[in-house]
């Protein structure tokens, strides 16, 4: 069975901590993603990356950066986390082929304190 | 530019009532359109794709869409509701050749007995 595995389900951190998202998945797939989840405002995506060590900024990149070193493992950083990047993240990968197909984590639900 | 709009942050139905989930959508290239599930405390899975071809497509779990040009619309319908469709749902458009998805804001479904 095909898999999007998030590192962590649940995370409480202090503002300016510096926080890893990490995102396992076991498909050999060229695409990953980084999404934030936001009641009413639906997902909007923070990064891509179409290939290993190759990165593109999505809508909402800033305060975000990642981590691409492995085809299988996506990582979201938080440079000194704020209170406005509390959120649900979610991962999600792709085979790179156009489909728009997307296989989803669980997500991560990070507060920030 | 794309963007996709989803009439209705909330829905209920009864169950075994006509679900109709309101999506639609702005694109400049020919759309591709996508209906996602989520279930509480899940991530996102793919119900049903519209690329080219038959305007009408069928998903999993009896839902169906239909893709209306004329009225850039895409909505969700399903004919009798169970109790297990209690879910959040998002609709979302890419172009050709592309696994960069806009997401609605999503709408979430509730199902009485």
């Amino acid at each position: 069975d095909v898999k999007v595995t998030q590192s962590s389900r649940y995370l409480v951190k202090r503002t300016g901590e510096k926080v890893f998202l990490e995102c396992v998945q076991d498909m050999d797939h060229e695409n990953m993603f980084w999404y934030r989840q936001d009641p009413g405002l639906g997902l909007r995506l923070i990064y891509f990356s179409y290939d290993v060590k190759m990165k593109e900024k999505g809508d909402i990149p800033e305060g975000y950066s990642v981590s691409r070193e492995k085809k299988e493992r996506f990582s979201l950083i938080l440079e000194s986390a704020s209170t406005n990047q509390t959120s649900m993240y979610l991962c999600a990968s792709s085979s790179g082929q156009g489909t728009g197909e997307l296989f989803f984590g669980e997500g991560s639900r990070l507060t920030v304190l | 530019a794309q963007s996709v709009t989803q009439l209705g942050s909330h829905v209920s139905v009864s169950e075994g009532a006509l679900v109709l989930l309101r999506c639609n959508y702005s694109s400049s290239v020919p759309p591709y359109l996508f209906w996602y599930v989520q279930y509480p405390n899940q991530g996102l899975q793919l119900l049903l794709k519209y690329t080219t071809g038959a305007t009408l497509v069928k998903g999993i779990n009896g839902f169906e869409a239909e893709f209306k040009k004329s009225e850039t619309s895409f909505h969700l319908t399903k004919p009798s509701a169970h109790m297990s469709d209690a879910a959040e749902y998002f609709c979302a458009v890419s172009g050709p050749n592309t696994d960069k998805l806009i997401f609605g804001t999503g709408t979430r479904l509730q199902v009485f007995p």
